[in-house]
């Protein structure tokens, strides 16, 4: 069956530290690869996405990911986290087919920003 | 350039009514999907409309049922609301251009049902 995992439902670091983000699937093929975040009260925003190409991928608000396919993993990191990242962030993985537009979404990661 | 855009942005009914939910993609798009996010869980897909036909469907009941127009926007039907609706519902809308259809979401519209 299809799905993804986010083994982490609550991840606190203070401002200033390294993050990182972890999110393993289950998938028929490699399928294509996105990172979400959604602040409070608020719809879902494309932090980054893994098509094809280079398996390190870049995004916005300094974030970034790694796709490791011996691993099913696609995990996001962030080397300096800011007092604005406090959010929810979501792992999904989508077909590689024209017939099928669904995403399958983690249950998502919370992460709170000390100060 | 206007992104997705939802109405209402809450809504509040009783067990048994019926609720419509709207969805404006982005300008550019023809694709729009719709997705049921319970409380502290991930998005659930619902459906997803091209060219005005529902093109797939995830694990939801037939009392969901959708519609899209020919301008691109979309409605989202629930009839008969249960208690277990209660839930934000996000609309996303895409390009439907080769395979590579990147999904991006609007607000959402909070629905409770009492």
């Amino acid at each position: 069956a299809q799905s993804v995992t986010q083994p982490d439902i609550h991840i606190t670091v203070s401002e200033g530290a390294s993050l990182e983000l972890r999110c393993n699937y289950s998938y028929g093929a490699t399928p294509y690869l996105f990172w979400y975040v959604q602040s409070p009260g608020q719809g879902l925003q494309l932090l980054l996405k893994y098509f094809s190409g280079d398996t390190l991928v870049q995004g916005i608000k300094g974030f970034e990911a790694e796709f490791k396919r011996s691993q099913s993993s696609f995990n996001l990191r962030k080397p300096s986290v800011h007092w604005s990242d406090a959010a929810e962030y979501f792992c999904a993985v989508g077909a590689r087919s024209s017939n099928t537009g669904k995403l399958i979404f983690g249950q998502g990661t919370t992460l709170q920003v000390k100060p | 350039d206007a992104g997705v855009t939802q109405s209402p942005t809450h809504l509040i009914k009783t067990r048994g009514q019926q609720v419509t939910l709207r969805c404006s993609p982005k300008s550019g798009h023809d694709t729009v999907s719709w997705y049921q996010q319970a409380l502290g869980q991930g998005p659930q897909f619902i459906f997803q409309y091209y060219e005005e036909e529902e093109r797939q469907r995830g694990n939801f009941p037939d009392r969901f049922s959708g519609h899209q127009f020919p301008n691109y926007s979309s409605e989202l039907n629930v009839n008969a609301l249960l208690l277990g609706d209660s839930a934000l519902y996000l609309c996303a809308s895409s390009l439907k251009a080769g395979l590579q259809e990147t999904q991006y979401f609007g607000p959402g519209t909070r629905l409770l049902v009492l």
